[in-house]
């Protein structure tokens, strides 16, 4: 029983594009989501998160959504740049928790130059 | 740098032996984990130290143990791989924060590159 979704597997942009990744989880307790960033021979790292507390948090070129009444949230990235292209987890803890992360899938984003 | 250390990146081991991965961190954080990540799957927490408090999920099978001599490192032993157990093992790392009020900071995870495991 998957509790953190990535329905698409992958997604192809065109630089300077905005890229939308989503995420939808169906564990209401989840009140801490984090998106990381993969490329191939290397761990992933950590990119930007958000408490249940509030809709959006930005990071420069990264911005991340959250709707909590759909349970979903989404990463922009705006432009997209070709070094953006790679795994992107989408990630969720509890309260009280940090310690448990449950991740999606996983979608690959591919900016073509 | 401080980093988080995964040796070795690739692994092959026979059906039934025994094998350990390793992990170690320069960030003198005090919780580690173990995430198991199949091909085109989300990872999977396997367990995490907090300091030498070890903690299991309840799903991760007896097969797998861990070990945390020290701050610095972590590790895995598969006691008898079979084929299922292929896989990419992530270690990573965090700090727990303590707040006043008893609330935790909320930290990220940093990650190794992975042992990629292979049994033959």
């Amino acid at each position: 029983d998957q509790q953190v979704k990535q329905n698409s597997p992958s997604l192809s942009v065109q630089e300077g594009r905005i890229s939308i990744l989503n995420c939808d989880y169906t564990n209401s307790m989840f009140d801490y989501f984090l998106w990381y960033k993969k490329y191939p021979a290397e761990g992933p790292t950590f990119l930007i998160s958000i408490s249940s507390i509030k809709d959006k948090n930005e990071d420069g070129r990264f911005t991340v959504f959250l709707n909590k009444s759909a349970k979903h949230l989404s990463l922009h990235i705006v432009p997209s740049q070709p070094g953006d292209s790679a795994v992107y987890f989408c990630a969720a803890s509890t309260g009280g928790s940090n310690y448990k992360l449950t991740f999606g899938k996983g979608t690959l984003l591919t900016v073509n130059p | 740098d401080a980093m988080v250390i995964q040796n070795p990146r690739y692994q092959v081991t026979q059906f039934g032996k025994p094998v350990t991965l390793s992990c170690s961190q320069t960030l003198n954080h005090n919780v580690m984990y173990w995430y198991q990540q199949k091909s085109s799957q989300a990872p999977k927490l396997l367990f995490h130290y907090y300091d030498k408090d070890f903690n299991n999920e309840a799903d991760t099978p007896d097969n797998f143990q861990s070990r945390r001599p020290n701050t610095s490192f972590c590790f895995l032993d598969i006691r008898s791989p079979g084929l299922g157990d292929a896989a990419m093992y992530l270690c990573a790392t965090s700090r727990d924060k303590r707040l006043a009020g008893g609330l935790k900071k909320r930290n990220e995870q940093f990650f190794g590159p992975g042992t990629r495991l292979t049994v033959l």
